[in-house]
């Protein structure tokens, strides 16, 4: 099984900053690497796909980067609706696994 | 628009059986794959099992597999989900999500992210 690794596990940012966030894959995941952004009492959402393309509707200040087993999810201009927690998942291989996620709270 | 509703949560005892159920719309439900992903609370998200566009082949999870089963009725455009020999560890919400990938024809498109997701329903299994 792939275990996914994220860190931090909460990143405290201003509003108007940058944010990194990382995933590690214990194997190689080629490209196949999605994250998602999941809001409390809300159900998880899709950001990026394919680890660097962006769903429908998904604003541009979010971007995704890596191959392989390393990957980040950056948000280059942090808005109030941005602070959430942000899981990155593995599709490559069966069982698909997440992260535990990064809880991104404002600082 | 495409949505996902799923129903059946509820509180049951240890043991005991419970099916879910996931009704679709807004798109050709026969052509994609589903997964059901849960999430004890407070917790991470654990992806739970999937089956494909045609029901040809499931997948599950080894923490539930043998006790959970997935079906699809492609003429109710409807998932389920049923979960046998419940345990507290099974206590989640339990969210189903569309696959990425569309199949028609016999050729695909896309690939195995999960988009959108269902708004969830709550399984406690306490006695």
């Amino acid at each position: 099984e792939i275990v996914m690794t994220q860190s931090p596990a909460t990143l405290s940012v201003s509003p108007g900053e940058r944010a990194t966030l990382s995933c590690r894959a214990s194997q190689s995941v080629s490209s196949n690497l999605a994250w998602y952004q999941q809001k409390p009492g809300q159900a998880p959402r899709l950001l990026i796909y394919g680890a660097s393309t962006r769903a429908t509707g998904i604003p541009a200040r979010f971007s995704g980067s890596g191959s392989g087993t390393e990957f980040t999810l950056t948000i280059s201009s942090l808005q109030s609706e941005d602070f959430a927690v942000y899981y990155c998942q593995q599709y490559n291989n069966w069982p698909y696994s997440f992260g535990q996620g990064t809880k991104l709270e404002i600082k | 628009q495409v949505q996902l509703v799923e129903s059946g949560g509820g509180v049951v005892q240890p043991g005991r059986s419970l099916r879910l159920s996931c009704a679709a719309s807004g798109f050709t439900f026969s052509s994609y794959g589903m997964h059901w992903v849960r999430q004890a609370p407070g917790k991470g998200l654990e992806w739970v099992t999937v089956i494909w566009y045609d029901g040809s082949n499931k997948y599950y999870a080894d923490s539930v597999k043998g006790r959970f089963t997935i079906s699809r009725d492609n003429s109710k455009n409807t998932l389920y989900l049923q979960m046998n020999s419940l345990r507290a560890e099974d206590t989640a919400v339990y969210y189903c999500a569309r696959d990425g990938m569309e199949c028609s024809g016999g050729s695909c498109k896309g690939d195995n992210w999960f988009d959108p997701w269902g708004q969830g329903t709550l399984v406690t299994v306490s006695s």
